[in-house]
């Protein structure tokens, strides 16, 4: 009963390093989310993928690319990382954009840019 | 966009008090959910609320979608330590990028000291 799964759970970078975090969800749902959460900002949308083959931006998205893999994986990349985007990411997938059960999300990524 | 103001920001309990927080927006919702975010796991959720002037409770927790369709609330009664966690509301509407979350900043529960 795995749910999101996000990989890796911890990661530190140095400034300008490049990384990419992976999510995967096995609950066959079409829509899929990237948030970052900051102490005291709540949970931004970074990327979403509404279904395979579409992507589209959120509130964040400078500095992040994602991709939607296939049904089941969607990845953001970082490609030059920077002190600010130290944050807690999460992924999320619903059965649509409009589902009415809201969002399953993953643990987390807790990434350190110094 | 559509902004959600959710207060209070962090509150104390002590065992066996009542917790309520809100959420308000400057724009009607057609569907509010609360989160509960355990610290180092992700938000789960509690309530879903579908209909303006909904009431609907999860054990001792109890929802309301406001009539105005521009608020929501959440009551916890007779709270015990592992109430404490982040609590996040979120409104929704249809079609497109509406249908997004929208996420409020949060309600921090912790144990008074």
């Amino acid at each position: 009963n795995a749910g999101v799964t996000q990989t890796p759970k911890f990661q530190v970078l140095k400034t300008g390093q490049s990384m990419t975090l992976q999510c995967a969800q096995d609950m066959n749902h079409n829509s899929m989310y990237w948030y970052r959460q900051d102490p005291g900002m709540g949970l931004r949308l970074i990327y979403y993928s509404a279904s395979e083959g579409t992507t589209d931006k959120g509130e964040v998205p400078n500095g992040y690319n994602v991709s939607r893999l296939n049904k089941r994986e969607f990845s953001l990349r970082l490609e030059s990382a920077a002190p600010s985007q130290t944050s807690v990411y999460f992924c999320a997938s619903s059965g649509s954009q409009g589902s009415l059960y809201g969002y399953t999300f993953g643990s987390g990524t807790r990434l350190t840019v110094v | 966009g559509q902004q959600l103001n959710q207060s209070p920001q962090s509150m104390f309990i002590q065992e066996g008090e009542d917790v309520s927080m809100n959420c308000t927006s400057s724009s009607i919702f057609n569907t509010w959910l609360w989160y509960k975010q355990d610290p180092g796991e992700g938000p789960v959720l509690l309530i879903a609320l579908y209909k303006a002037g909904e009431l609907t409770s999860n054990g001792r927790l109890t929802a309301q979608f406001g009539i105005t369709r521009k608020d929501s609330f959440l009551n916890i009664s007779a709270s015990i330590p592992s109430d404490v966690g982040i609590y996040f509301c979120a409104g929704q509407n249809y079609g497109g990028s509406q249908g997004n979350l929208i996420f409020g900043k949060g309600t921090k529960l912790s144990v008074k000291p």
